[in-house]
This record gives structure tokens, C-alpha cells and sequence, in this order.
């Protein structure tokens, strides 16, 4: 069975650019997460989707970060326009819905650099 | 507010040691704690669980003990393998919604 999928591995994008991060989640896992890590800070929590709903988004940075995930199955996170202190690894993680205290899963990451 | 902490940030050892990792959280009101390892440009991969009931996990050569009441958990890792070198991530969730909070990390480095 797949993991969780990440896409690009890797961005290099200038400033005031747009780029979108894509996240296929493990087949029926209805929870979805996107984090980041900056340099040399911990990962933080972006927001948390449930299905095709957005259920927590009170780590989004600002408005310039969109993230959605229409049907409920992939997700997208959407920077626009990119500014240099967006640069980090992005992390997409999935768990199962409805079942307590299952364990999350987490993409390889994207790392964004932003120049 | 709710933070994790992990010490020390980093550790070199010899193989062959027993070592043993530190994260601590402020808000002993936990719902679960998640032990993760991440390689050098890979993604976390999930060590260990432990429900807020549960006093000990244990998965081969690897045991996560928690203690509520102090706000601690450890992360013992018998006979370290050279294999183990990696950074190791707590990371605490709070309620069932599962946004996870995370420590810095502890990059352990194993010499043969």
C-alpha cells in the first residue's frame, strides 16, 4: 500500500511567485495535515482537513497560504505570492478517521526555497 | 500555552550504548504522544505511540515511557546500531481533532 505522496520533492521559486504543493494522502485516510518547518524551528501545524472540510486552520501563516482539497481526496497548498521567509520543508500527514488514537503518517516532505 | 521540549538537541554516542532520549510537555492534559525519526532529507517515519492511559510502549530494541502527572516522556534505545543515527521527534496531541505539537528534535549520531 502507498504512503502518503508528496509533490515536488523539491521548489526553488522566486519571490513573489506562486507555487502549489500537491499531498495524496494513504487511500482512506480521511484526516489530512499539512505542517512546516522553518530553519531551525520545530514543525508546526498549518491546518487540518477532514474529508473535502476544513476542521482546524489556525496555524495558517496568513493570507497568501491557500490549501484546499476538493472531493476529499488529494490535497493542494497553494503560496501566492511567495515571500523568503515561506522557505522550509512542507509536510503532509494522514490518519484514519473516526478510529481513536491512531498513529499519523507523514509524506517525505517539500522543501521550498523561496529566493 | 503547549510546548514540547526535547533534551539534550543533540547526542553522539558509541555503538553498543544505551541511550536514553527526553521530551517534556507543559500541558500534562495529553491525549496521546507519538515518538517519530526522520533521516537526512526523508519524512518522519512513526516509532512509537503511546495512549495518555499507557504507562510504556515497546517496539525490538526501542521503549517510550510516559509519565503524565510530570509531563515526560523518554525514548530508550538498547544496544544503539550506527543504523539508529537520525533525528528524533515527540510530538504531542491534545485531542481527538489530532493536530500533532512538536519538540525540536534530538539529532543522535552513532559512531561505529
Amino acid at each position: 500500500e502507498a504512503g502518503v505522496t508528496q509533490f515536488p520533492s523539491h521548489s526553488v521559486i522566486e519571490k513573489g511567485q506562486t507555487v502549489t504543493l500537491r499531498c495524496d494522502p494513504i487511500s482512506g485516510h480521511d484526516n489530512l495535515y499539512w505542517y512546516r518547518r522553518v530553519m531551525g524551528k520545530e514543525i508546526k501545524f498549518l491546518l487540518h482537513f477532514v474529508k473535502e472540510s476544513k476542521q482546524d486552520e489556525s496555524g495558517m501563516p496568513n493570507n497568501r497560504f491557500l490549501a484546499e482539497r476538493t472531493g476529499g481526496t488529494y490535497s493542494t497548498l497553494k503560496v501566492q505570492p511567495a515571500e523568503l521567509e515561506d522557505s522550509g520543508v512542507y509536510f503532509c500527514a494522514s490518519r484514519l478517521l473516526g478510529a481513536v488514537n491512531t498513529e499519523a503518517f507523514f509524506g517525505q516532505g517539500t522543501r521550498l526555497t523561496v529566493v | 500555552k503547549q510546548e514540547v521540549t526535547q533534551i539534550p538537541a543533540a547526542l553522539s554516542v558509541p555503538e553498543g550504548e544505551n541511550l536514553v532520549l527526553n521530551c517534556s510537555f507543559t500541558d500534562s492534559a495529553i491525549y496521546n504522544l507519538q515518538w517519530f525519526r526522520q533521516d537526512p532529507g526523508k519524512g518522519l517515519t512513526s516509532l512509537l505511540l503511546i495512549q495518555s492511559s499507557q504507562r510504556e510502549q515497546t517496539s525490538g530494541r526501542l521503549n517510550a515511557s510516559l509519565d503524565k502527572s510530570s509531563g515526560r516522556s523518554t525514548l530508550y534505545i538498547a544496544a544503539s546500531q550506527p543504523g539508529d543515527s537520525a533525528t528524533y521527534l515527540c510530538a504531542v496531541r491534545y485531542n481527538q481533532g489530532g493536530k500533532l505539537i512538536f519538540g525540536q528534535g534530538t539529532e543522535l549520531s552513532v559512531k561505529p
